[in-house]
């Protein structure tokens, strides 16, 4: 059983592109959790998505991100216009249950990289 | 609202040595609670977890006990390895509505030396 799937792994973009992240969750898992990890910081919730549905977007930014989880496909995390501060690690998680107590299974990672 | 705070880092131990890696967690509730484990360049493992007061969570020698009346979920191993050497992450899930985040700590940096 493949485990969470992040791709790229590393993405360089200018300042004012765009970056497209994406995630495949674990196989069998319908909900999905994304996390920002700051240079020497810890993780931080972005959003919290099922199939085709936005549940929680409490830690998102109010412009320039957005997420998405299609019925078909892999949970995509935009960023519109990207700027210095948006260089970060953007992780990935998912789990099987809505259960407090289930762990989330991570993936490996995003490292974006602002120029 | 939900926090966790860790003890700052890093930390730097003989092998053999050892590990006590403080958490305290602030909640209105009752959390679940986790240690997760970042190795160089990867994405975060479970380490342990315990899901009600007193439980004690246990892995790869490594121990925590959710103790609720210190609110507290400290890291410990008795005996550290060259191979320990990572960043730790105490977190805390807890059911509120339609939130299912996890909080995280700002992490520990353990370097164990040969």
């Amino acid at each position: 059983n493949a485990g969470v799937m992040q791709n790229p792994r590393h993405l360089v973009r200018r300042r004012g592109q765009e970056a497209r992240l994406r995630c495949s969750p674990m196989k069998g898992h319908s909900h999905v959790y994304w996390y920002r990890q700051l240079p020497e910081e810890g993780l931080k919730f972005m959003v919290y998505l099922q199939k085709e549905n936005i549940i929680d977007e409490s830690g998102m930014p109010k412009e320039r991100f957005s997420a998405e989880f299609p019925k078909e496909g892999p949970s995509i995390l935009r960023i519109q216009q990207v700027v210095r501060g948006d260089s970060a690690a953007y992780f990935c998680a998912s789990s099987p249950t809505l259960q407090v107590f289930d762990e989330q299974y991570f993936g490996p990672g995003t490292r974006l990289t602002v120029t | 609202g939900n926090s966790v705070t860790q003890m700052e880092g890093p930390v730097t131990l003989s092998e053999e040595a050892f590990l006590t890696i403080n958490c305290t967690y602030t909640a209105t509730g009752y959390p679940s609670l986790f240690w997760y484990v970042q190795y160089p360049g990867e994405g975060l493992q479970l380490l342990l977890k315990a899901t009600k007061a007193d439980d004690k969570g246990s892995n790869k020698g490594f121990e925590a006990t959710y103790r609720k009346e210190t609110t507290s979920f400290h890291l410990e191993k008795g005996s550290v390895q060259v191979s320990d050497s990572a960043v730790y992450f105490c977190a805390l899930s807890i059911s509120s509505g339609s939130a299912r985040q996890l909080t995280f700590g700002s992490g520990t940096q353990l370097t164990v030396l040969p």
